[in-house]
């Protein structure tokens, strides 16, 4: 019964380099989210894909971050050219397609997070 | 815009003793609210949720009462167990879905024996 699970769960690179985040969502969830933990503030939203497709990209810094949802295989997010800035915990978080209000956030299942550490 | 001031920790208790962890919010609408938990090594989890003023959630002997005359949903436990130390979230969504929760900066306890 594994639940969401991301790799890697640590990861340093030097300014300049690409930093790719995985994530494979819980069994049965096809929408998956992104956010990022900065030192000392909160999760912040940062995407939300469906298979395929991405919903809302609201939260997503304009430049050098992508992310997508394949047909087959995990959720990817990408960091081209990383500043120490980029330094933070991402996390991933799936849940399934139910109506409702609210009905994502009450069934959100959160990876444990990946770190990055940039030099 | 909506924001969570959340309780600065780390805290440290020892068993048994009662724990506080204040969160106060800022929304423009009537927001549900939540705390989430994480233990070690994990990703969150949700803890408990309430959806309109007065509602207590509760869970694992936590309770938290959404309180929209002062705008908090303080979470609350009578007696900590050393297995109780996590790091502790509170968030709020205003909207349907999970793009739009908002969490405060998290709080790590301690719980000694």
């Amino acid at each position: 019964n594994a639940g969401v699970m991301q790799n890697p769960r640590h990861l340093v690179r030097r300014r300049g380099q690409e930093a790719r985040l995985r994530c494979s969502p819980m069994k049965g969830h096809s929408h998956v989210y992104w956010y990022r933990q900065l030192p000392e503030e909160g999760l912040k939203f940062m995407v939300y894909l469906q298979k395929e497709n991405i919903i809302d990209e609201s939260g997503m810094p304009k430049e050098r971050f992508s992310a997508e949802f394949p047909k087959e295989g995990p959720s990817i997010l990408r960091i081209q050219q990383v500043v120490r800035g980029d330094s933070a915990a991402y996390f991933c978080a799936s849940s399934p397609p139910l109506p409702g209000p609210n009905s994502g956030a009450n069934v959100l299942t959160f990876g444990a997070g990946s770190r990055l550490t940039v030099l | 815009g909506d924001s969570v001031t959340q309780m600065e920790g780390p805290v440290t208790l020892s068993e048994e003793a009662f724990l506080t962890i204040n969160c106060t919010y800022t929304a423009t609408g009537y927001p549900s609210l939540f705390w989430y938990v994480q233990y070690p090594g994990e990703g969150l989890q949700l803890l408990l949720k309430a959806t309109k003023a007065d509602d207590k959630g509760s869970n694992k002997g936590f309770e938290a009462t959404y309180r929209k005359e002062t705008t908090s949903f303080h979470l609350e436990k009578g007696s900590v167990q050393v297995s109780d130390s996590a790091v502790y979230f509170c968030a709020l969504s205003e909207k349907t879905g999970a793009n739009n929760l908002f969490f405060g900066t998290g709080t790590r306890l301690t719980v000694i024996p």
